[in-house]
């Protein structure tokens, strides 16, 4: 198993930009989710999905978009890229409701927003 | 709404020396704790769970509901103790709220 899979690992954007985050897990895992992560301070959750086809907004959604067509892959969508989503960029997998699982995470993208 | 506080960013501790790392949170619900970890070039991973009662790797962390805290312990750190810790809480549709992390630097 490859786990939780993000490509690219690093891009640099010029302002109004669009790109997408790809995220890919083979672990058949229902939910998934897409965090944030700015220098010196703690994930904070952007959108999260409970399960093909279904999405909802997280602590900080603005800016971004995602989509679940199937139950391996979870892009993030940035359409007008801005300085403020320089970050780095984590997807998460996690199997159920149970407060026993734990997410499973990939290896990041680093994004530059110029 | 959910919080999870970490005071420390940076931890210098000797090898073989006591590690604590302070965790609080607020919650209105029913608080269930994690512990992750990062290593050096590796992705984040969960260390341990407060639900499960278990020691990982020698750390320990007990859930005080009274303090609302869940502070990570290790009575002996080693030097591939080195790593990124990040306490998380969570809360409803199986999403982690997380604290801004401590950076543990073990010295030899």
């Amino acid at each position: 198993n490859a786990g939780v899979t993000q490509t690219p690992k690093f891009r640099i954007l010029k302002i109004g930009q669009s790109m997408t985050l790809q995220c890919t897990q083979d672990m058949n895992h229902n939910y998934m989710y897409w965090y944030r992560q700015d220098p010196g301070m703690g994930l904070k959750l952007i959108y999260y999905s409970v399960g093909a086809g279904i999405t909802d907004k997280g602590e900080v959604p603005n800016g971004y978009n995602v989509s679940r067509s199937t139950t391996e892959d979870f892009p993030l969508r940035l359409e007008l890229a801005a300085p403020s989503q320089t970050s780095v960029y984590f997807c998460a997998s996690s199997y159920s409701l149970s407060p026993y699982n734990e997410q499973f995470f990939g290896p990041g993208t680093r994004l530059t927003v110029l | 709404a959910q919080r999870v506080t970490q005071p420390e960013k940076l931890l210098s501790v000797f090898k073989g020396a006591p590690v604590e790392l302070k965790c609080n949170y607020s919650y209105s619900g029913s608080p269930e704790l994690f512990w992750y970890v990062q290593y050096s070039r590796q992705r984040l991973q969960l260390l341990l769970r407060h639900i499960s009662r278990e020691s990982i790797k020698g750390f320990t962390a007990d859930l005080n509901k009274g303090e609302t805290s869940f502070h990570l312990k290790k009575p002996f750190a080693q030097e591939e103790d080195s790593a990124m810790y990040y306490c998380a809480l969570l809360y409803g549709n199986n999403r982690l709220a997380f604290g801004k992390g401590n950076q543990v630097v073990v010295i030899p």
